[in-house]
């Protein structure tokens, strides 16, 4: 079975820019969440879908993000303009539940914004 | 709100050494605790899960036990390896819900 995948890996943007990261959750799954590492400190919740509904956006920073997921299969998030403090890694994850279900990470989009 | 703290890295140890990462927590309710692990250039791995008072979490050799009393969620290995070098995230996710709380990580470097 496949994990969740991302894509790009690593994308390196002047500020400004416009920026769309995509997430491909488990085939299943109905919760996908996306997380965001900035500089080396703690990761933080973004948001939070079950199907193609946002369930909390209480972690997006401010109205330069916008994340869709439409058919409720894969997601993606678009910083537009991107401003230096976005560079991060943006983590995608997914569950099948809520509360009991592990929730499976994929291997992050590392985000330069120069 | 929720949070979690972790003991600051980088942490080096020679293979075969004890290792302990330090983490607390803050949480109303009764969270269920998480230590994840991410390898170099792979995603975010659960690597153990404990969920009420006294339990134990184990995997890979890693242990880690949730204390209520002094709210804390240590991991602890007994000799590590080269392969273990990583970085380790302590988390948290409340009794509502979905949102994992992490840690800001610790990064473990082992030497042969």
């Amino acid at each position: 079975e496949a994990g969740v995948t991302q894509f790009p890996s690593h994308s390196v943007i002047e500020k400004g820019q416009t920026v769309t990261l995509r997430c491909d959750p488990i085939s299943g799954h109905d919760n996908l969440y996306w997380y965001r590492r900035v500089m080396g400190k703690e990761i933080k919740f973004l948001l939070h879908f079950v199907k193609e509904s946002k369930q909390d956006e209480s972690g997006m920073p401010n109205n330069r993000f916008l994340a869709e997921r439409t058919g409720g299969t894969y997601s993606t998030l678009k910083v537009q303009p991107a401003e230096l403090e976005d560079s991060g890694v943006y983590f995608c994850a997914s569950s099948q539940g809520r509360w009991t279900y592990e929730q499976y990470f994929g291997p992050g989009t590392r985000l330069t914004v120069t | 709100g929720d949070s979690v703290t972790q003991m600051e890295g980088p942490v080096t140890l020679s293979e075969e050494a004890f290792l302990t990462i330090n983490c607390t927590y803050t949480a109303t309710g009764y969270p269920s605790l998480f230590w994840y692990v991410q390898y170099p250039g792979e995603g975010l791995q659960l690597l153990l899960k404990a969920t009420k008072a006294d339990d134990k979490g184990s995997n890979k050799g890693f242990e880690a036990t949730y204390r209520k009393e002094t709210t804390s969620f240590h991991l602890e290995k007994g000799s590590v390896q080269v392969s273990d070098s990583a970085v380790y995230f302590c988390a948290l996710r409340d009794t509502g819900g979905f949102k994992t709380i992490f840690g800001a990580g610790t990064r473990l470097f082992v030497k042969a």
